[in-house]
């Protein structure tokens, strides 16, 4: 099993829609979690942290279930720049350490 | 906010020559930096931990010999990859915690290499 699994994509949605990735991760001392965007060809860039309690930044809401090692991200009324790969991140309980997910492909599209 | 820069961005090199790739934290000091790598539609991989003042660590399957780790300042990691293969082409990216939230990670904008 993967450290780190996530949904494999691509997801295709039309501008506007709300779009939900998934992600469940192996390691129980996993204590951070993340997501990143990784455009074509750049390097990751962190998108938001995961806490256990939820958390929204704008259009972008993230939720963490401790007991069922499951990671979501929630997109709403996607944009055109929303398009990228979006890669599910974890720590590996270690120094810093972090296990990325081979990532979901979003295309937003008009 | 913290950045992290990587030399070059870009490089072409014959089979059996060694590459140098430079990581630097401009703006923070860091102990630790994290060398990946990333081929094409597949997640970035750790290869190895660069430890200011002591020996790098491995991942499991990774030839330290050959991917020569030197983190020389707490600004500046190198990674040289050794014997160059075309099998070695890929994305290196490098990466810094930043203080005081160490699993906060800003990463090196990669380098792109590739063997001929």
């Amino acid at each position: 099993r993967k450290e780190v699994e996530q949904d494999p994509g691509p997801f295709n949605v039309p501008e506007g829609a709300t779009v939900a990735f998934n992600c469940t991760y192996s390691n129980s001392a996993s204590q951070s979690f993340f997501w990143y965007r990784q455009d074509c060809r750049k390097e990751p860039k962190l998108l938001m942290s995961v806490y256990s309690s939820g958390n929204e930044d704008g259009r972008f809401t993230a939720q963490l279930n401790r007991a069922s090692q499951y990671i979501s991200l929630l997109i709403r009324d996607s944009k055109l720049s929303d398009s990228a790969t979006y890669l599910c991140v974890v720590d590996t309980g270690t120094a810093s350490k972090l296990t990325f997910g081979t990532g979901t492909r979003l295309q937003v599209t008009l | 906010g913290a950045v992290v820069s990587q030399h070059p961005s870009w490089v072409i090199c014959k089979s059996g020559t060694s590459v140098k790739i430079e990581c630097r934290s401009l703006d923070f000091q860091a102990t630790t930096m994290f060398w990946y790598r990333q081929f094409p539609k597949q997640s970035l991989m750790l290869m190895a931990t660069s430890n200011e003042g002591s020996k790098a660590t491995y991942e499991q399957g990774v030839e330290k010999d050959k991917f020569l780790i030197n983190h020389a300042s707490l600004t500046l990691s190198t990674l040289t990859v050794t014997s160059a293969h075309p099998e070695d082409s890929s994305f290196y990216i490098c990466s810094a915690p930043t203080p005081p939230v160490n699993y906060e990670q800003y990463f090196g904008p990669g380098t792109r290499l590739t063997v001929t």
